[in-house]
């Protein structure tokens, strides 16, 4: 048990949709990541929040775009979804500083048709 | 930029035996290595991390990493694999600290009796 809440936990889309992901951490961690991980690959970073501004990208398009609230909570937002972007999408939480283990969510699974 | 391989996409074992996962890196800087164990339908678990000082890690279930800066590798291992072992492995770096992680495309680790 990390503490990290996802929602929802499965997730169906057709392309061309716009989605929100949900993400709740543990109180006092104010840095959160996500990640998008394809199926049989390993995760890959997205972006990361630090107290409401992003705080470095990954390679991904401008469409993924994220919200991080003063209460822990934080959404992922994907607009015009691709075929390509169904995976599991996982959030990590962490207290600031780069020595601070990133604790992760269960993940929400997106499939897009 | 960097990255890590995983070789084996799966191992199978039997219960007791000895395992290795084989993991190997790239990168210019100094790096923080992990890794993580995915069970089933659950997140991520900081199995065990590297930042620097003694090239032999441990975690607290018997499995230990070896850093090796002239081979680029992180190999995990443990002396007897028990059924419950049975999970995803994943190995991954980061020249940042312990988030913006860079991930490797797992191995699956397969205990049977």
């Amino acid at each position: 048990e990390t503490g990290v809440t996802q929602s929802p936990t499965h997730l169906i889309k057709t392309r061309g949709q716009q989605v929100t992901l949900r993400c709740s951490s543990q109180s006092g961690h104010n840095t959160v990541s996500w990640y998008q991980q394809a199926l049989g690959q390993g995760p890959q970073f997205i972006f990361q929040y630090y107290r409401e501004e992003e705080n470095g990208r990954g390679n991904f398009p401008p469409r993924f775009s994220g919200l991080q609230f003063p209460n822990y909570s934080s959404e992922l937002n994907v607009n015009a979804l691709e075929l390509d972007d169904s995976a599991l999408y996982l959030c990590a939480s962490n207290v600031a500083g780069p020595q601070e283990t990133q604790y992760f969510g269960p993940g929400t699974r997106l499939l897009v048709l | 930029a960097q990255s890590v391989t995983q070789l084996d996409s799966q191992v199978p074992v039997f219960e007791e035996a000895p395992v290795e996962l084989r993991c190997n890196y790239s990168s210019s800087v100094s790096v923080y290595l992990f890794w993580y164990v995915q069970y089933p339908n659950q997140g991520l678990q900081l199995l065990l991390k590297y930042l620097s000082g003694s090239t032999l890690v441990e975690s607290i279930n018997g499995f230990e990493a070896e850093f090796n800066k002239s081979q680029t590798s992180f190999h995990l291992r443990k002396p007897s694999v028990h059924i419950s072992d049975t999970a995803e492995y994943f190995c991954a770096v980061s020249d940042t600290g312990f988030q913006k992680l860079v991930f490797g495309t797992g191995t699956r680790l397969l205990v049977s009796p």
